[in-house]
């Protein structure tokens, strides 16, 4: 299976600690995108890569967030001094950069902060 | 700013029902619009798109046409199955913003045989 794969898929941790996520993204896709989506809404955009290049971020992504893609290829997004409010599934997405190309969605990792 | 508005559910429907789902947006310019849909245990996954006004995007009996004038794109099938059971989202995506998505809320879809 050749997709979008996310890790861990599941994760829970104490109000405080710190987490990160990994994203492997399609390996011919040159954009890589983070969502975030609470119950019962629509996903959330966090922020996106094309290559190695952060080119956008959301108001949502406080200065508790940060995301990388090192070599463009996979990336990950850290949480730091985690909060209650920050339970919810965050959700990777890739596509090619040419036009309005179609995302390809991960299974999302679901983080639980007690 | 741009934004999704999609009617709510759930809407639940008899097996070969006529469906449909209202989405509205609000956006400047031309953006592109989709219609995602998520099983239940699974991930999302694009269902159709439009990339430009009177598109009309359709995939596995499902449609939705773009409308410049009226700012929608509703969902139809003219006939749903059990397996449709599912969350639909409603999305655009900004022209020049390097393909983020706006999502709406989304409208559950439970369809009794």
């Amino acid at each position: 299976d050749t997709g979008v794969s996310q890790n861990p898929r599941h994760k829970i941790t104490k109000r405080g600690q710190n987490v990160t996520f990994r994203c492997d993204p399609i390996s011919e896709h040159n954009r890589l995108y983070w969502y975030r989506q609470t119950l019962g809404q629509g996903p959330e955009f966090l922020t996106y890569f094309q290559n190695e290049a952060q080119l956008e971020k959301s108001r949502l992504l406080s200065d508790r967030f940060s995301a990388e893609r090192p070599k463009g290829s996979f990336s990950t997004l850290e949480i730091q001094r985690t909060e209650q409010g920050d339970s919810a599934m965050y959700l990777c997405a890739s596509s090619s950069s040419a036009g309005q190309e179609t995302q390809y969605f991960g299974p999302g990792t679901r983080l639980l902060v007690l | 700013g741009d934004s999704v508005t999609q009617m709510e559910g759930p809407v639940t429907l008899s097996e070969e029902a006529f469906l449909t789902i209202n989405c509205t947006y609000t956006a400047t310019g031309y953006p592109s619009l989709f219609w995602y849909v998520q099983y239940p245990g699974e991930g999302l996954q694009l269902l159709l798109k439009a990339t430009k006004a009177d598109d009309k995007g359709s995939n596995k009996g499902f449609e939705a046409t773009y409308r410049k004038e009226t700012t929608s794109f509703h969902l139809e099938k003219g006939s749903v199955q059990v397996s449709d059971s599912a969350v639909y989202f409603c999305a655009l995506s900004p022209l020049n913003q390097g393909g983020k998505l706006i999502f709406g809320q989304g409208t559950e879809l439970s369809v009794k045989p």
